[in-house]
């Protein structure tokens, strides 16, 4: 059975640093992307990023490159979301799912949700 | 890269036909086989109910359907149920492993 499992929900400040986590089973990691979507509160679904646990090859939305840092550990099969220093505007719940690439192109296996909650 | 752009809401009496539309354009919608909508609970995580315009993943019920003509892709939600009630959301690939969703569709069983 496909899973993924995000951290827990987390709780900063301002300019804090956080990295969250999502790890992947039951299929193989490092053979299928993994995407990152964003969810402020009482809002819609926004477009991240993916990485190719494989190689970390990255794509970034570009109203995010520069804010979040994407990775794959393909030794644990877990993919990341780093920042180096928090916003309030990052307050928002995160989802991981694995992308499909091939003759299809979707989002077939989602994880949990992380929410983030930044304080200023 | 803009969101996709949906109706805010649509509603339906049960055993009714819902439509929602999903309007892009020449760099995402118009221009690739590959919208996927979502289905999102209150507090879950999204859950695919459609990919690649009309294909249903195992376990979908066919009651859901897709279609796209242009920039515009549509979900119809046929024999309405309670349970259907959610949030619905288009998404795109948009080249290059990049991909828009939606602006999201609350969809109410009245």
């Amino acid at each position: 059975e496909v899973q993924l499992v995000q951290s827990g929900a987390e709780v900063k400040k301002s300019g804090e640093s956080l990295k969250i986590s999502c790890k992947g089973s039951g299929y193989s990691f490092t053979s299928y992307w993994i995407g990152w979507v964003r969810q402020m509160p009482g809002k819609g679904l926004e477009w991240m990023g993916v990485i190719y646990p494989g190689d970390s090859d990255t794509r970034y939305s570009p109203s995010l490159q520069g804010q979040v840092t994407i990775s794959a550990d393909k030794s644990i099969s877990t993919a990341y979301l780093h920042w180096s220093s928090l916003k309030a505007s990052d307050t928002a719940t995160y989802y991981c799912a694995r992308a499909l690439t091939g003759n299809s192109k979707t989002f077939d296996y989602w994880g949990q949700g992380t929410l983030v909650t930044v304080s200023s | 890269q803009s969101a996709l752009t949906q109706p805010r809401s649509v509603s339906g009496s049960p055993g009714q036909s819902v439509t929602i539309s999903c309007t892009g354009t020449s760099s995402d919608v118009d221009g690739y086989n590959y919208v996927s909508w979502y289905q999102q609970h209150p507090g879950k995580a999204p859950k695919l109910m459609i990919y690649d315009v009309n294909k249903r993943p195992s376990g979908v019920p066919d009651r859901f359907s897709g279609s796209k003509s242009g920039n515009t892709a549509s979900l119809t939600i046929s024999g309405l149920q309670a349970e259907d009630e959610a949030d619905y959301y288009c998404c795109s690939y948009a080249g290059s492993y990049s991909y828009v969703f939606g602006t999201g569709t609350t969809v109410t069983v009245l």
